[in-house]
């Protein structure tokens, strides 16, 4: 069975600084893989998403993601992090039979 | 509809109770899944539903739990015999056919339940 793991559940980022939220999958067959974003008291929304086609994802927002197989990793950045990207940030992964399974979340604060 | 549509945001109940959450999926979604959402637990798998096949029912946690989905549209939740550990966000979302944009999850805004 897939399975994502994010580590550090609270990531506190300045404003203005380089946003990284690791996301690293375990998957018997290649996997699809997602970020969403959850704004309080909101359902998630999809930031980007990893399909099998180009490695360097972009998203919504100026985020964007870079698949590398040899380190199962799918690492969330955006160069400069604004006020308005504090939320719970999730990576999920999908072995293509649209069950998603999800990490356990970032929570992102970011410092004035 | 526009979006996932969940009710009650908010209920709130007594241990013993039973409750009923509802989702109303975008139209033409022919899946629908519903997740609970616990404090620092991620976003735990409940069920999944696929058109007409038999729903996946492997991540329900009890059998005070079940779902169903009526012609193919709206879903609703039951929770049976409400424990304080039910106390979640539980959060419903939708997806289209396969080969369609599959794999990509539209989800509703959650209802969030409180058993004292």
């Amino acid at each position: 069975a897939q399975s994502v793991t994010q580590l550090g559940s609270h990531v506190s980022v300045s404003e203005g600084a380089l946003v990284l939220l690791r996301c690293n999958y375990s998957s018997s067959v290649p996997p699809y893989l997602f970020w969403y974003v959850q704004y309080p008291n909101q359902g998630l929304q999809l930031l980007l998403k990893y399909t099998s086609a180009a490695t360097l994802v972009k998203g919504i927002n100026g985020f964007e993601a870079e698949f590398k197989k040899s380190e199962t990793s799918f690492h969330l950045t955006k160069p400069s992090a604004h006020m308005s990207d504090a939320a719970e940030y999730f990576c999920a992964v999908s072995d293509g039979n649209n069950r998603l399974a999800f990490g356990k979340g970032n929570q992102v604060v970011v410092i004035p | 509809g526009a979006g996932v549509s969940q009710s009650p945001s908010n209920k709130v109940t007594e241990k013993g109770k039973d409750v009923e959450l509802r989702c109303d999926p975008i139209s033409g979604h022919t899946a629908l899944y519903w997740y609970r959402q616990s404090l620092g637990q991620g976003l735990e798998f409940l069920i999944y539903f696929q058109g007409n096949s038999a729903p996946d029912k492997s991540g329900l946690p009890s059998d005070r739990f079940s779902a169903e989905r009526t012609g193919g549209s709206v879903s609703t939740l039951t929770i049976q015999r409400t424990q304080q550990e039910d106390s979640a966000v539980y959060l419903c979302a939708s997806s289209p056919p396969r080969g369609s944009g599959a794999n990509v999850l539209t989800f509703g805004a959650g209802s969030r339940l409180t058993v004292l």
